[in-house]
């Protein structure tokens, strides 16, 4: 199985900062990779596809990155919306997995 | 809109089984694979299992094969995880996901909880 790692489990930061959210598998994915959005109670959302493509309605904000085993996550401009766990999920391979989570807040 | 909409979820003991059901609306759902997800109280996310837009091809996680089944009815646009010899781990948030061929969750449902204790 592909175990996915993501870093930091969870940071605080202020409106209007740059955030960074990194994810890395134990194989090499190639593309395969999504980004995910739950905020409190709620189902995820789906955010980032193949790794970089942006689904639609998605801000412009939201930005991924990153091929082979190593992604990021970027948010340009954090805001209050924003509060939430995000998850990356390899979708190279059955079984999919998914990174820990990294719980973003507002400070 | 797309809506999935989970159902079945509820308090029962170990070992025994349950059937849960998830009703699509809103998308060509028998052209969509289709996943069950799994939240554990406070934890991540792990996905359970896979069923292909014409049921041809399962996959399920180590962690539940063997007790649970996916299936679906394409007339009723609904998809289905049968779960027998339930553990107090199973207890978990149960979420299904429609997904367009690529493994890649687009739509998602709001989830149904099963909580396995004696």
């Amino acid at each position: 199985d592909i175990q996915m790692t993501q870093s930091p489990s969870s940071l605080s930061a202020s409106v209007g900062d740059r955030v960074t959210i990194t994810c890395r598998a134990s194989q090499n994915i190639d593309i395969y990779l999504n980004w995910y959005q739950q905020k409190p109670g709620k189902a995820p959302k789906f955010l980032i596809y193949a790794a970089s493509s942006l689904q639609s309605g998605v801000p412009s904000r939201f930005s991924g990155t990153g091929s082979g085993t190593d992604f990021t996550l970027t948010i340009s401009s954090l805001q209050p919306e924003d509060l939430a766990t995000y998850y990356c999920q390899q979708s190279h391979s059955t079984p999919l997995t998914f990174g820990g989570g990294t719980k973003v807040e507002i400070k | 809109q797309v809506q999935l909409v989970e159902s079945g979820g509820g308090v029962v003991q170990p070992g025994r089984s349950l059937r849960l059901s998830c009703t699509a609306s809103g998308f060509s759902f028998s052209t969509y694979g289709m996943h069950w997800v799994r939240q554990a109280p406070g934890k991540g996310l792990e996905w359970v299992a896979l069923i292909w837009y014409d049921g041809s091809n399962k996959n399920y996680a180590d962690s539940v094969k063997g007790r649970f089944t996916v299936s679906r009815d394409n007339s009723k646009n609904t998809v289905y995880l049968q779960m027998n010899s339930l553990r107090v781990e199973d207890t978990a948030v149960y979420y299904c996901a429609g997904d367009y061929g690529t493994n890649s969750l687009v739509y998602w449902g709001q989830g149904t909880l099963l909580t396995v204790s004696s």
